[in-house]
């Protein structure tokens, strides 16, 4: 399968700093990049999708302003916490859209833990 | 809209039990179904998929049929094995958003006794 990498996996943070957080796609070129919060014990929410060349679509409640998503390239995105606060605080994981051969298929990252004090 | 339905966690068995977890979803157009799973820490990975209806996905031991007359996907493993224990996600992605969104059910935590 292919595989997606994200950066750093762990970060810890001062509050009203911000945080980057990247997500490359290793094997594969992806035009559509995701990203989920997940909080503890709790399912997958996503927060906006990232096509390359053009604006993050994002889901509805999702501070575009607080979350700043760059899709720079076909094989990076990034996720940008802007004044972040102890509630931003979750588990942030990427994906990365394969189309080739028409499989269609979001292969995901290892996730980034962020910590806000 | 599109949503899926997992049983409730945890699932609790011993090795070389028999697994089924249960899901249903409901969809406007013609998903594709996927399984995922989560180990402690880590993202999710793929599990198996299935693209029409009587596909069945497989692998590592896990099989899933795509069931379109009971709108189903259950998640089946002849064998446990303590390594399996992690949270296991169902998902569909609908042709009619470009089979782009994911739309996850809420997880089911599957814990393995030696």
């Amino acid at each position: 399968g292919a595989v997606v990498s994200q950066h750093p996996s762990r970060v810890i943070c001062k509050s009203g700093t911000s945080v980057k957080i990247e997500c490359r796609s290793l094997d594969f070129q992806a035009t559509t990049m995701f990203w989920y919060r997940q909080f503890p014990k709790q399912s997958l929410m996503l927060m906006a999708t990232s096509n390359e060349g053009s604006k993050a679509t994002y889901e509805q409640g999702v501070e575009k302003d607080k979350f700043l998503i760059n899709h720079a390239s076909l094989t990076l995105s990034t996720l940008t916490v802007t004044s972040a606060h102890p509630e931003d605080s979750s588990f942030y994981i990427c994906s990365a859209r394969d189309a080739r051969g028409g499989s269609d298929t979001q292969y995901f990252g290892p996730g980034t833990r962020l910590t806000v004090l | 809209g599109n949503s899926v339905t997992q049983m409730e966690g945890p699932v609790t068995l011993s090795e070389e039990a028999f697994l089924t977890i249960n899901c249903t979803y409901t969809a406007t157009g013609y998903p594709s179904l996927f399984w995922y799973v989560q180990y402690p820490g880590e993202g999710l990975q793929l599990l198996l998929k299935a693209t029409k209806a009587d596909d069945k996905g497989s692998n590592k031991g896990f099989e899933a049929t795509y069931r379109k007359e009971t709108t189903s996907f259950h998640l089946e493993k002849g064998s446990v094995q303590v390594s399996d224990s992690a949270v296991y996600f169902c998902a569909l992605s609908d042709r009619w958003e470009g089979f782009q969104k994911l739309v996850f059910g809420t997880g089911t935590r599957l814990l393995v006794s030696p």
